[in-house]
């Protein structure tokens, strides 16, 4: 298994540029989830999802989209970016209350 | 709604010494509990789990934790560390009552001296 997967590992955006940060999975995990890494604040919930079709707001919502069309992918969509969404993001999967398993990050500059 | 406190954002110890990294959370409901470590440059891994059972759990690479209800804490204990520890480790709660999301505390980075 190759468990959780991100793309792009890295990527600069300029303000104002829209872009779509992908995830997948295939460990057949129904609860997925998006997450951001700043420096000091841990990691916060951008949006999560509980099967497909499903997908709710976490703590850091605003500026981004999500979907779940498919159990195995869950991409995040920046509309327009800000150089406050400068950060690693991090998407996760699991089965309902259990462990999360993490992916590698992408590391989103905003210039 | 649930928080988690790492008492330490920095702790600095020599290689063989023992290291306690502290966690406490807010609630008195039954909650799961975590410790991920995050190397440099590099995503999460679970060190540990407390679901339910023994409050003395043990985890990966020699680290363990203790699960204390009445004080709400969750410490992450090794008794000799390696310089191979220094990383970042994350405290982390899930509410059973909030579709199990975890929440974060904000790190406490383990640096290990020769």
């Amino acid at each position: 298994n190759a468990g959780v997967t991100q793309t792009p590992k890295f990527q600069v955006l300029k303000t104002g540029q829209s872009m779509t940060l992908q995830c997948a999975q295939d460990m057949n995990h129904e609860y997925m989830s998006w997450y951001r890494q700043d420096p000091g604040m841990g990691l916060r919930l951008i949006h999560y999802s509980v099967g497909a079709g499903i997908t709710d707001q976490g703590e850091v919502p605003n500026g981004y989209n999500v979907s779940r069309s498919t159990t195995e992918d869950f991409p995040l969509r920046l509309l327009s970016a800000a150089p406050s969404q400068t950060s690693v993001y991090f998407c996760a999967s699991r089965l309902r209350i259990r462990e999360q398993y993490f992916g590698p990050g992408t590391r989103l500059t905003v210039t | 709604a649930q928080s988690v406190t790492q008492l330490d954002s920095q702790v600095p110890v020599f290689e063989e010494a023992p290291v306690e990294l502290r966690c406490n959370y807010s609630s008195s409901v039954s909650v799961y509990l975590f410790w991920y470590v995050q190397y440099p440059n590099q995503g999460l891994q679970l060190l540990l789990k407390y679901l339910s059972g023994s409050t003395l759990v043990k985890g990966i690479n020699g680290f363990e934790a203790e699960f204390n209800k009445s004080q709400t804490s969750f410490h992450l204990r090794k008794p000799s560390v390696h310089i191979s520890d220094t990383a970042e480790y994350f405290c982390a709660v899930s509410d059973p009552g909030s579709q199990g999301n975890l929440i974060f505390g904000k790190g406490t980075k383990l640096s290990v001296k020769p």
